[in-house]
C-alpha cells in the first residue's frame, strides 16, 4: 500500500464550528505533514510530526490544532476558522532517516469556511 | 531560511516539443530536490528527484539536472504529450531526518496537440 488517504474530501463549515480532518497511511512512515494550499499557489508547510511528536509548527494560528494519535494517523482539528482559511489541506508522509525521505501526498480536503 | 524561485510561471509547447523548467535555491545546505506534478484538483505527485551528490538523473522522458555551484536545478521533459499538461513544482530541503520542503511558485505547462 503506497497511498495516503484523507477524509473528508470536501468540508463546508461556519466560523463557529469545530471539525476535524483525518489522514492515514500504512506505509510504515514515521514522519507526517500537514500543508495548506491556496488556489494557484504551492503547498505551504504547517506542521511536521516525527515519531508521533510535533517537530515543526510553522507559526500556525491556534485555531488549527494537529494531533498524531499513532504512527498511521494524523488529525487536524479546526475551530473558529476564518474565511481566509478556505483552502486545500494536504497531508503527506515520508520515511525518516533512511536517505529515502520522499514525501507522498494524500488527495487533500477541500475546505470552505463561510 | 530557504527560498526557491521557479521560472517560467507558464509554458506553452506543441506536442512533441521539449519543455524546460528552472529553479534556483538559496540555502547551500539543501541537498534534496524533488519535482512534483499536480493536475487540476489532484494531489501533488512526485515525478523525479535528485540528491546533491548527483548531477543528473533521468527517467524515460523526464530528466533533472543539478548545478550545486550555481544553486540551480532544472526539469527537462522531452517528447511532450497532452497528458503532461499540469502544474509542476520544484522543491528543496535539507536532510534533517524528515524533509522540510520549500516549494517553488509553480509552472503551468500546457501541451497543445
Amino acid at each position: 500500500d503506497t497511498e495516503v488517504t484523507q477524509t473528508p474530501k470536501h468540508l463546508v463549515m461556519g466560523m463557529t464550528n469545530k471539525k476535524s480532518l483525518k489522514c492515514e497511511q500504512h506505509m510504515g512512515h514515521r514522519a507526517m505533514y500537514w500543508y495548506k494550499q491556496k488556489a494557484k499557489k504551492p503547498p505551504e508547510l504547517m506542521f511536521v510530526y516525527s515519531y508521533e511528536k510535533l517537530s515543526i509548527n510553522e507559526s500556525v494560528p491556534s485555531r488549527f490544532s494537529p494531533e498524531c494519535p499513532n504512527s498511521s494517523l494524523l488529525n487536524l482539528h479546526l475551530h473558529a476558522l476564518q474565511p481566509e482559511d478556505s483552502a486545500l489541506y494536504l497531508c503527506a508522509s515520508s520515511q525518516l532517516g533512511t536517505g529515502q525521505e520522499t514525501q507522498y501526498f494524500g488527495p487533500g480536503t477541500r475546505l470552505l469556511v463561510l | 531560511g530557504e527560498n526557491v524561485e521557479q521560472h517560467p510561471s507558464t509554458l506553452s509547447v506543441q506536442e512533441g516539443d521539449s519543455a524546460v523548467i528552472k529553479c534556483t535555491y538559496s540555502d547551500s545546505a539543501s541537498n534534496y530536490f524533488p519535482w512534483y506534478k499536480q493536475e487540476l484538483g489532484k494531489r501533488p505527485q512526485l515525478i523525479i528527484d535528485i540528491r546533491s551528490n548527483v548531477g543528473e538523473k533521468k527517467d524515460q522522458r523526464i530528466a533533472v539536472t543539478l548545478n550545486k555551484t550555481a544553486k540551480h536545478f532544472s526539469l527537462h521533459i522531452t517528447e511532450t504529450q497532452p497528458e503532461d499538461s499540469a502544474v509542476y513544482f520544484c522543491a528543496a530541503s535539507r536532510n534533517t531526518g524528515f524533509q522540510k520542503l520549500v516549494f517553488g511558485t509553480g509552472t503551468r505547462l500546457l501541451v497543445s496537440p
